[in-house]
């Protein structure tokens, strides 16, 4: 298995609501990423999960909360979310933190609209 | 503060055509990364390259790394409309800060 895998796909949600992205990968990558991009612009990177733990936090709003539950898994919860968050949120992950020389495997993200 | 700056940001071209986009950094690269994006997907990656003045290719694309590490340029020989997409150059040493990215259109 060579994927990551992100659910849903597709998600609107209103601006009180709690939601929550997805991320799977069976490839034993020992670090997990979740960037954000929005329309016409490069990825921006949000967070860095290294060995299940939180490395990296791109000074993030605490509306979004990731989790990482195990090395295979990395959720972001969403609360209270504003329509400018609504973007393409993708997952990567790689085999350690800084994909220097294997690259980065992303999902193929979750289209996120905030109404 | 590293600045990644991809040229050009657009372009459209007809297929058989071809074309080089370019990729320059304020300071050196510590591993460069090529990926390619298609609308509603993640970025898929191309290539790595880490050594200063290395040529890599794949099918019809050509990468180059300056010797300096601080540019890298991608060369596509006979475009197709399947070369579609978003060319993201990224500096994968500082947990992948990307480029703004060349835009390519490739029309039949």
């Amino acid at each position: 298995d060579t994927e990551v895998t992100q659910t849903p796909k597709h998600l609107v949600m209103g601006m009180t609501n709690k939601k929550s992205l997805k991320c799977e990968q069976h490839m034993g990558h020992r670090a997990m990423y979740w960037y954000k991009q929005k329309a016409k612009k490069p990825p921006e990177l949000m967070f860095v999960y290294s060995y299940e733990k939180l490395s990296i936090n791109e000074s993030v709003p605490s509306r979004f909360s990731p989790e990482c539950p195990n090395s295979s898994l990395l959720n972001l919860h969403l609360h209270a979310l504003q329509p400018e968050d609504s973007a393409l949120y993708l997952c990567a992950s790689s085999q350690d933190a800084g994909g220097f020389n294997y690259g980065y495997t992303f999902g193929s993200g979750t289209r996120l609209t905030v109404v | 503060t590293q600045l990644l700056e991809q040229s050009p940001q657009f372009l459209s071209i007809q297929e058989g055509e071809n074309l080089t986009v370019y990729c320059n950094s304020s300071s050196v690269f510590s591993s460069l990364q090529w990926y390619r994006q298609e609308p509603g997907e993640g970025p898929v990656l191309l290539v790595t390259v880490v050594t200063g003045g290395e040529v890599k290719k794949l099918k019809r694309l050509t990468f180059q790394f300056g010797d300096a590490r601080k540019d890298s340029s991608l060369h596509i020989t006979a475009a197709q409309p399947g070369d579609t997409g978003l060319y993201l150059c990224a500096d994968a040493g500082n947990m992948l800060t990307f480029g703004g990215g060349t835009r390519l259109m490739v029309k039949p």
